[in-house]
């Protein structure tokens, strides 16, 4: 089977840096991906991970170390809008699309 | 705004009956995803269509069927509907199957009373 565990809530002040961590177990791996959401909207795509290495975009860089079957989530110069739900996602098959979601981790940023 | 449209927004309805849900993909996606979200609950696959076929296929009920159209829109066939059932159902849409950068319509509201 597939599961993902990633910490439920995290809190931080505007301005500083954050990281959210996942772990993954999975048969197959084909990439590790994370998605925001806001309150009640629709997941966005942020980053993707197949290598291992740190993906930088802008304020926001996504690491994995297929090794340790774990990868990071870092979130730079938050911002209050930054406050929302992260959920990190794996891939287990080639040729589908199906992926499997972790719980999600609630980001709470503070003036 | 992703592209993806999904109607309707909002639907409450009460155990025992049957709604259909719609998504359109965004203009060029073939492959159409179904996601559940239960409340405080992470995203649960239910299927996956490409081109008109089912490609993977998640922990979807049997009460659950879905279909992808020549036109690439797909429908969310619930019946039987139980208060389990509460959630937001989300259809997702990428270029070609295989892709994690999936693109999120903004969800049905489902609401089994």
């Amino acid at each position: 089977g597939q599961s993902l565990e990633q910490p439920s809530e995290v809190t931080a002040v505007e301005g500083a840096i954050v990281q959210i961590n996942c772990t993954y177990q999975t048969s197959g791996f084909y990439g590790l991906s994370w998605y925001q959401q806001h309150d009640g909207g629709a997941p966005t795509f942020l980053s993707y991970n197949a290598l291992d290495g740190l993906e930088e975009t802008g304020r926001f860089s996504s690491f994995l170390s297929r090794s340790d079957s774990y990868g990071y989530l870092l979130l730079q110069e938050l911002q209050m809008k930054d406050s929302a739900s992260y959920f990190c996602a794996v891939r287990g098959s080639s040729n589908t699309g199906k992926l499997i979601f972790g719980q999600g981790t609630t980001l709470q940023v503070k003036p | 705004d992703s592209g993806v449209t999904q109607t309707p927004k909002h639907l409450i309805t009460a155990t025992g009956q049957r709604v259909t849900l719609r998504c359109s993909p965004r203009s060029g996606d073939l492959s159409v995803y179904w996601y559940q979200q239960s409340l405080d609950q992470g995203l649960q696959f239910l299927i996956q269509y490409y081109n008109g076929e089912e490609r993977a296929k998640g922990n979807i009920l049997e009460r659950f069927s879905a279909q992808q159209f020549p036109d690439l829109h797909s429908e969310l066939n619930l019946s039987s509907l139980e208060l389990g059932d509460s959630a937001l159902y989300f259809c997702a849409s990428s270029v070609v199957e295989g892709r994690d950068e999936q693109f999120f319509g903004p969800g049905t509201r489902l609401t089994v009373l």
